[in-house]
């Protein structure tokens, strides 16, 4: 089937403008989580949604971080106001819920000049 | 609170030599251990992964890992190296009390021939 989808797979934008990521996860996934790569570092956590409990948000960086899940199908991740230190791949990954794989998106690659 | 920490950014071993990446956690809770790949331009691919039971885990592409608890170590073997294993390697780690992982930094493997 389907793996889990990212689009757009590159965006450049202007440092103060808003943009917005998308992810499709995998069919059958109630869990999905967002995480930011930057440049030679590790994943980051970011956000958590599961079914219809209140997201985790423990690990958005600014309020200017803010995400949506409609029920358990399509994130929006959305950035405003973006600065040149949001640079980073922005990877969505989903699982099931009792089994701990978390099957990851191809990313976008977010640039803010 | 949860850390990974990889030794070495980056690894270079020659085709058909042993690979050994080294990956340390420290975790409050007994811990869910991961290993991921990610190969240029793609997502991250789950490699092998530890819950409970067997310490030693055997993994996809001919890739084992052992929890050594005593040491808080889950480090990466695979006995011969081939050169579609260059890659970036990363070692995640979960508690059971939050489903998001905590990734090293990573460690980039390069086969030479």
């Amino acid at each position: 089937g389907a793996g889990v989808s990212q689009s757009p797979s590159n965006k450049v934008t202007e440092k103060g403008k808003d943009v917005e990521l998308r992810c499709d996860p995998i069919s059958g996934h109630t869990a999905l989580y967002w995480y930011r790569q930057r440049l030679g570092q590790g994943l980051e956590f970011l956000i958590y949604f599961q079914g219809n409990s209140a997201p985790d948000k423990s690990g958005l960086p600014s309020d200017r971080f803010s995400a949506e899940r409609t029920g358990e199908s399509v994130s929006t991740l959305t950035i405003q106001r973006t600065q040149q230190e949001d640079s980073a791949v922005y990877l969505c990954a989903s699982s099931l819920v009792g089994p701990d794989e978390q099957y990851f998106g191809p990313g976008t690659r977010l640039t803010v000049t | 609170a949860q850390s990974v920490t990889q030794l070495g950014s980056h690894v270079s071993v020659s085709e058909g030599a042993l690979v050994l990446l080294r990956c340390n956690y420290s975790s409050s809770v007994p811990p869910y251990l991961f290993w991921y790949v990610q190969y240029p331009n793609q997502g991250l691919q789950l490699l092998l992964k530890y819950t409970t039971g067997a310490t030693l885990v055997k993994g996809i592409n001919g890739f084992e890992a052992e929890f050594k608890k005593s040491e808080t170590s889950f480090h990466l073997t695979k006995p011969s190296a081939h050169m579609s294993d260059a890659a970036e390697y990363f070692c995640a780690v979960r508690g059971t009390g939050r489903r998001a992982l905590t990734f090293g930094s990573g460690t980039r493997l390069q086969v030479q021939p």
